[in-house]
């Protein structure tokens, strides 16, 4: 499997239930960040949770992240039908030279039903 | 909606065109990416450019050409694609050093036929 494989692939919820998706990875990181991205669209930066963190919270987001076990999760709180999107995960580590470079999986598409 | 816009927002060529995809960023960002975005499939890196030195190219076919003029603007010229490279193309900028968060513009949706 891929560095920051998301599980599920596919999620549909209610409104205002919570939504968990969950990233798995490989190798040893600098962080881990989330991204959001509607359909067709550019992705947008949700959430960095450092490699000496475990969890972090944002607004209606919570993301954990465990290294012993090479996992993250994402919590969305009271979904709402706008939290309709593909979630990625992205693991980070700087390269030798310069640059950041970021690995994404494959992602989660989530669907909030009204 | 971002400080990172792309033009155009949509294209359409023949397999023996040649065409241009531009990417500006108004973030004062150091490092431009190329990204490639196919249906059912992870985004895949194609170039890194830091400090307008291009540091990284993935394997990339030699008919993307990327070209990085500046700190604020990225090109990918594009020569002689084939179906295959039909994909959503995105452009992200960084600050080295800065937390590595990147900021994506809205992509080219590009279509070989």
């Amino acid at each position: 499997s891929q560095q920051g494989e998301e599980d599920p692939q596919a999620l549909s919820i209610q409104e205002g239930e919570n939504a968990t998706m969950n990233c798995s990875y490989k190798t040893s990181i600098n962080n881990l960040q989330w991204y959001r991205q509607n359909s067709g669209r550019g992705l947008v930066h949700l959430i960095l949770i450092r490699s000496n963190e475990r969890e972090k919270h944002s607004g209606r987001l919570r993301v954990t992240l465990d290294t012993s076990k090479k996992s993250s999760s994402l919590l969305i709180t009271a979904s709402r039908a706008a939290d309709t999107a593909s979630y990625f995960c992205a693991t980070a580590g700087v390269s030798e030279t310069s640059g950041s470079r970021l690995t994404f999986g494959e992602g989660t598409q989530l669907t909030v039903n009204p | 909606e971002t400080g990172v816009t792309q033009t155009p927002r949509h294209l359409v060529m023949g397999m023996t065109n040649k065409k241009s995809l531009k990417c500006e960023q108004h973030l004062g960002h150091n490092a431009m990416y190329w990204y490639k975005q196919s249906a059912k499939k992870p985004l895949e890196l194609m170039f890194v450019y830091s400090l307008e030195e291009r540091v990284e190219n993935n394997s990339v076919p030699s008919r993307f050409s990327p070209e990085c003029p500046n700190s604020s603007h990225l090109f990918l010229h594009l020569h002689t694609l084939q179906p295959e490279d039909s994909a959503l193309y995105l452009c992200a900028s960084s600050q080295i050093g800065m937390g590595e968060t990147q900021y994506f513009g809205p992509g080219t949706r590009l279509l070989v036929l």
